[in-house]
């Protein structure tokens, strides 16, 4: 069955250090994974998207992670911390055909001036 | 586009009442989802919808809870009667159904709902 595992659910940086929030999934094929982002009382966005092309993939807000298989990791990245990316951070995978996402429980990003 | 919409933002309502919640996806998109977030369950997925008709139905927690979508530009969720432990933030996204998975969910602003 596929699943996603967020290896932390809460992580603490400071204004212009680097993000990394990290993401292990299970699938027995070829997954879609994602990232989405909530800030407090908003709903969920897109921050970026793996669909089986390049493995780097570039997102919004100067985010992106790393589809490595041979580790089964998802990893989101930032090389700079900015105040307004506290929020939470959910890892996501896509199962079957019928576009059901299956959600990670969640990082809690803080950013410290 | 305007997004996918939600209403009501808030609900307080108390226990034993009915309780209707609408979704209006974005124009276009095929498929339709229905959430629920919890502090204790974080995001569970309740039904979902392509072309009007539910498909999985499997996280829709017990027989108080339906929903409908009777025609592609409208859905809702309803809640009778409602207990104490439906209280959550109610989240409906819509995508674009091509059958090969992967495709992006679009979420709307959320339900929040508190059972008194």
């Amino acid at each position: 069955a596929q699943s996603v595992t967020q290896l932390d659910s809460h992580v603490s940086v400071s204004e212009g250090t680097p993000v990394l929030l990290r993401c292990n999934y299970s699938s027995s094929y070829s997954p879609s994974l994602f990232w989405y982002v909530q800030h407090p009382n908003k709903g969920l966005q897109l921050l970026l998207k793996y669909t089986s092309a390049a493995t780097l993939v570039k997102g919004i807000n100067g985010f992106e992670a790393e589809f490595k298989k041979s580790e089964t990791s998802f990893h989101l990245t930032k090389p700079s911390a900015h105040m307004s990316d506290a929020a939470e951070y959910f890892c996501v995978v896509s199962v079957g055909q019928g576009g059901k996402l299956i959600f990670g429980q969640g990082t809690e990003l803080s950013v410290k001036p | 586009d305007a997004g996918v919409i939600q209403s009501p933002r808030h609900e307080v309502t108390e226990m034993g009442q009915e309780v209707t919640l609408r979704c209006k996806p974005i124009s276009g998109h095929n498929s339709l989802f229905w959430y629920r977030q919890t502090m204790m369950r974080g995001l569970e997925l309740l039904i979902y919808f392509n072309n009007n008709v539910p498909i999985d139905d499997s996280g829709m927690p017990e027989d108080r809870f339906s929903a409908k979508m009777p025609n592609a530009s409208f859905s809702t969720l309803k809640i009778q009667p409602s207990e104490p432990r439906d209280s959550a933030v109610y989240f409906c996204a819509s995508s674009s159904y091509l059958g090969q998975g992967g495709e992006t969910q679009y979420f709307g602003p959320g339900t929040r709902l508190l059972v008194l």
